[in-house]
Parts: structure tokens; sequence; C-alpha cells
């Protein structure tokens, strides 16, 4: 079965400072790669997704996260934090199949500090 | 396009009742997915449905169900509410259809609260 561990359920970062969220996945195969985020009272949202092409992925929002095989990683890093960007994140994976069955990590509430 | 949307957004009912949340997909999207979300067990999938038919299915007891529609709006019914029951149930829904990484777009959720 598929896992995956976020590193960190909360992490606090100062305005300008770089955000940097952990991902570590299971599978056998690479799977298909997910970052969501949430904000308070809302749905998910889809920030990128690495699905075997470039293994550097950008995202929206000055977001981007790199696969790494090797270390089965799929960390999400954004240069600069910006307020509105306190929210929850999930890193979430799904089977090469037909389907759209997706295994979320724990997440990481991302607090930022003026 | 509108987006996912869910009704009711809130629900509040007692144990041993069952109760029925509704999810209308983005038009044209033929796949939607039900994932729980509590503080304790975090987004767990429940099931997906495409083109009427259950495609997969998570690890939840049997008092979890649901259904699609021909217009590809889906339901899911929960019976015999517990108090571990109380979450936000999100409906995701996407273009479905063949190996690919098939976008999902979340609605707002129902947050289900049982007493």
């Amino acid at each position: 079965a598929q896992s995956v561990t976020q590193l960190g359920s909360h992490v606090s970062v100062s305005e300008g400072a770089l955000v940097l969220l952990r991902c570590n996945y299971s599978s056998s195969v690479p799977p298909y790669l997910f970052w969501y985020v949430q904000y308070p009272n809302q749905g998910l949202q889809l920030l990128l997704k690495y699905t075997s092409a470039a293994t550097l992925v950008k995202g929206i929002n000055g977001f981007e996260a790199e696969f790494k095989k090797s270390e089965t990683s799929f960390h999400l890093t954004k240069p600069s934090a910006h307020m509105s960007d306190a929210a929850e994140y999930f890193c979430a994976v799904s089977k090469r199949a037909a389907g759209n069955k997706l295994t979320f990590g724990g997440g990481t509430r991302v607090l930022v500090k003026p | 396009k509108a987006g996912v949307t869910q009704t009711p957004r809130y629900l509040i009912k007692t144990r041993g009742q069952q109760v029925t949340l509704s999810c209308s997909p983005i038009s044209g999207h033929r796949s939607v997915s039900w994932y729980q979300q509590t503080p304790g067990q975090g987004l767990q999938f429940l099931f997906e449905y495409f083109s009427e038919t259950q495609r997969n299915k998570g690890n939840f007891p049997g008092r979890f169900s649901g259904r699609q529609f021909s217009n590809s709006r889906s339901e899911m019914n929960v019976s015999t509410l517990e108090l571990g029951d109380s979450a936000l149930y999100l409906c995701a829904s996407s273009l479905g259809g063949g190996e690919t990484s098939n976008e999902q777009f979340f609605g707002p959720g129902t947050r289900l609260t049982v007493l």
C-alpha cells in the first residue's frame, strides 16, 4: 500500500523567508505526486503535480517541488513567504492506474510571522 | 465555469440517524471522489464514481455508501451515524478515464456534526 509522510505538522516561517515542506512517499513504482493547499473553511486547491515529465515542477503562487526518485521525496519550496501563504499543505500520491484515489500525508500547517 | 458544489455546507445530526450529502461536479467531469477529513485521521479516501459505477473504494464500513447519477452528480449516504463520523466531507471531481493524472477539483465540503 502506498503511504505519504510529511515531516513536521507545524512550520513557522518569517515573511520573506524560505518555505520548505517535506514529503516522502513509499511506492514500488513512482506514482503521481501532488501538493494541495487548504485555507480555513475551504476545500483543497492544487498547487502542483508531478506526472513523470520534468522532475522540477513549478506551481501556482510561486511554489515549486522537486521529485527525487532516489530519496522517494517530493519536497515543496517557495523562496519568499508571504502572509497569504498561511494555510495547511497536503502532499498526496496516486497510483499510475485508472482511477483517482489520492492518499494524503498528515498535512503541515504553515504559520507566517510578520 | 462553475466549480464543484456541495450541499448542504453544514449539517447536525444525532447518533443513529442517517444522512445524505450531495455533490455537483464541474460540467463535463465524469469522475467524482469523496474524502473524509478529521483531525485525528486526516484526509481519507471513501470512494470514487465514474460514469455511474464505483471505480475505487477506501477502507470504510458498509454504513458509508454512494451513488452517481447520469448527469454525474453524486450523493453519499451514511447510515446509523456514530459520533466518530463527525468530519468534513469533501467531494472532488475530475475528467476521469484512463491512466492519467487527472487533476481533482475539490468542493468546499460539508461539515457534519454528530451529537
